[in-house]
């Protein structure tokens, strides 16, 4: 089973700033298999990023994602009051599917 | 427009049975690869069971292997999940989401709003 470990557990930052989220997988994700997601208060996850970099539709391209092998991150450029959330990753390279336990993105 | 909605849910002793449903529109259950992901309470998503599109692909996360049961029905455009032998850690509420694919290894490009299971006496 891959696991994988999000940093860091909560991010305080300002609307306006720069947010950078780590998601680190116990071993290489197969073909960069990695999607991101936003969850917001009584919501279902919402899907935000797929295949390491795609950004889903309907997505502003604040929204990035990079990375491969193991080390994968997720950058907003210019966070926006909506931006607050916790955002989780998960693989779909292996069976079983696996998410991050989440890095919580608070306003400073 | 993809829509999923999940019914089923309540409050179940240990050791008794629930059938979720999500009824799907937008959309054929049939051409897609189906999942289950349940989240407890102030705690992360957790992939519980897959379906590819043809049925011949059908995965259980090792917590509810030989407990819970994925099916589907065509005519009615339908996902279940049949659980047995509840037990309090299954206790979360259980979304229904669709793959971008036919296939089983995906990510979970559209959810439903999910349906609340209580275990507990």
């Amino acid at each position: 089973e891959i696991v994988l470990t999000q940093s860091p557990g909560t991010l305080s930052l300002s609307p306006g700033e720069r947010a950078t989220l780590s998601c680190r997988a116990s071993q290489s994700v197969i073909s960069g298999h990695l999607a991101w997601y936003q969850q917001k208060p009584g919501q279902a996850p919402r899907l935000l990023i797929y295949a390491t970099s795609n950004r889903a539709t309907g997505i502003p391209d604040r929204f990035s994602g990079s990375g491969s092998g193991t080390d994968f991150i997720l950058t907003i450029s210019r966070l926006e009051p909506a931006d607050f959330a916790v955002y989780y990753c998960q693989q779909y390279g292996s069976s079983p599917l696996t998410f991050g336990q989440g890095t919580k993105l608070e306003i400073k | 427009e993809v829509q999923l909605v999940e019914s089923g849910g309540g409050l179940v002793q240990p050791g008794g049975s629930l059938r979720l449903s999500c009824a799907a529109s937008g959309f054929t259950v049939s051409n897609y690869g189906m999942f289950w992901v349940r989240q407890p309470p102030g705690k992360g998503p957790e992939w519980v069971s897959g379906i590819n599109y043809s049925g011949g692909s059908i995965f259980y996360a090792d917590s509810v292997k030989g407990r819970f049961t994925i099916s589907r029905d065509g005519s009615k455009n339908t996902l279940y999940l049949q659980m047995n032998n509840l037990r309090a850690e299954d206790t979360a509420r259980y979304y229904c989401a669709k793959a971008y694919s036919s296939g089983f290894y995906s990510y979970f490009e559209n959810w439903g709003q999910g349906t609340p299971v209580t275990v507990s006496s």
